[in-house]
């Protein structure tokens, strides 16, 4: 079953906006990743924070996390084109299987 | 290219027949993952592997569905009986065994049941 909710479900934007994506899950957490997956291809991964760090970033990536609302957001700034995708939290908890949301599908237009 | 392979890439079968799908994971992970997504919906965990031994099932992991991964090395997913529901794309990842358990996937196999 899915984790949580990915919010919004679909994000529409121009090329240089911003586009933050949030996520929620269930259950207690040792860290949370977030994945992209364009379309028709496989999923990469993008960034990892651990249950136990509020911020992280990597190059126009900036995720938070706040474990006492068990959720998540992802921050892309300056958008491309090329950051037109599927974006999926995943939890990693007790056992080692990833927990994925449904996914918001951001639109970058140029 | 030292990423995860799966084949085949595309499978279209009719009902009732059965499937065999591989993995060849990156060769120095020890775990392997299966998982399948439909379309609008996150991946959903079906089964995983550390090093030959199958760790854990999901229960959408039903008694037709079998996976195997011999030598430690490349695993392979079989469905028999295949139904319409099984339709879906079939991910494989694979990871070291550390706690951050950043997973590597593959670019899937679609299959499609007429």
């Amino acid at each position: 079953s899915q984790q949580g909710e990915e919010d919004p479900q679909a994000l529409s934007i121009q090329e240089g906006e911003n586009a933050t994506m949030n996520c929620s899950y269930k259950t207690s957490i040792n860290n949370l990743q977030w994945y992209r997956q364009n379309s028709g291809r496989g999923l990469v991964h993008l960034i990892l924070i651990r249950s136990n760090e509020r911020e992280k970033h990597s190059g126009r990536l900036r995720v938070t996390l706040d474990t006492s609302k068990k959720s998540s957001s992802l921050l892309i700034t300056a958008s491309r084109a090329a950051d037109t995708a599927s974006y999926f939290c995943a939890t990693v908890g007790g056992g080692n299987k990833l927990v994925f949301g449904a996914g918001t599908i951001l639109r970058v237009k140029s | 290219d030292t990423g995860v392979s799966q084949n085949p890439r595309h499978k279209i079968t009719k009902r009732g027949q059965n499937v065999t799908f591989r993995c060849d994971p990156i060769s120095e992970h020890n775990r392997l993952y299966w998982y399948r997504q439909t379309l609008g919906q996150g991946p959903e965990f079906l089964t995983y592997f550390q090093n030959e031994a199958q760790l854990e099932k999901s229960r959408l992991l039903s008694d037709r569905f079998s996976a195997e991964r011999p030598k430690g090395s490349f695993s392979t997913l079989e469905i028999q009986r295949t139904e319409q529901g099984d339709s879906a794309m079939y991910l494989c990842a694979s990871s070291l065994a550390i706690l951050e358990n950043e997973q590597f996937f593959g670019p899937g196999t679609r299959l499609t049941v007429l």
